[in-house]
């Protein structure tokens, strides 16, 4: 079974650090991968995807993730923090060729500090 | 595009009741819909999915004469909590995806559910 392991519950920085969020997926072959964000009380919002070709995918408010299959790994980061990206962020799968229900990751909670 | 609405965004409720949570696609049609539960600081936990026109396929542990899920058209699901008690509040979210190879889900705010 496909499994997603986000391995930091929590992680805080400092507005304007770089940031990278962690995620690693267990499957026999390449899924679709996403990233979500979740602020507090609402729902998920997608920060982008990756489905084939280029490894290193651009989504929404700055964010950028690379595939790199050797780690099985799809980590997120952004080279400039803001206050505003202060959510919970989830890593998701989805199994290739064909739609199937979304695996999501545990959640990494961000924190932004002054 | 791609929005998702999901009504109502809050509800506290007398146990005992039923609720009905509305989810909605605003600009595409939505082939296939996903309820999910969120408990606090948990990932989302799929409760079932649902396909215009089928009945709702539900995830092992979650009981279909509780969790009542329609799916009647193409930009509207439901889901109806029956009888709800104080274990049943919760987070509720839903998702659609127009369908297709690794459409994304698209998610509605969420509804916090809360029974006295």
């Amino acid at each position: 079974a496909q499994s997603v392991t986000q391995p930091d519950i929590h992680i805080t920085v400092s507005e304007g650090a770089s940031l990278e969020l962690r995620c690693n997926y267990s499957y026999g072959a390449t899924p679709y991968l996403f990233w979500y964000v979740q602020s507090p009380g609402q729902g998920l919002q997608l920060l982008l995807k990756y489905f084939s070709g280029d490894t290193l995918v651009q989504g929404i408010k700055g964010f950028e993730a690379e595939f790199k299959r050797s780690q099985s790994s799809f980590n997120l980061r952004k080279p400039s923090v803001h206050w505003s990206d202060a959510a919970e962020y989830f890593c998701a799968v989805v199994p290739s060729g064909g739609y199937q229900k979304v695996t999501f990751g545990t959640g990494t909670k961000l924190q932004v500090i002054p | 595009g791609a929005v998702v609405s999901q009504h109502p965004s809050r509800v506290i409720c007398k146990s005992g009741t039923s609720v009905k949570i509305e989810c909605r696609s605003l600009d595409f049609q939505a082939t296939t819909m996903f309820w999910y539960r969120q408990f606090p600081k948990q990932s989302l936990m799929l409760m079932a999915t649902s396909n215009e026109g089928s009945k709702a396929t539900y995830e092992q542990g979650v009981e279909k004469d509780k969790f009542l899920i329609n799916h009647a058209s193409l930009t509207l699901s439901t889901l109806t909590v029956t009888s709800a008690h104080p274990e049943d509040s919760s987070f509720y979210i839903c998702s659609a995806t127009a369908g297709g190879l690794g459409q994304p889900q698209h998610f509605g705010d969420g509804t916090r559910l809360s029974i006295l």
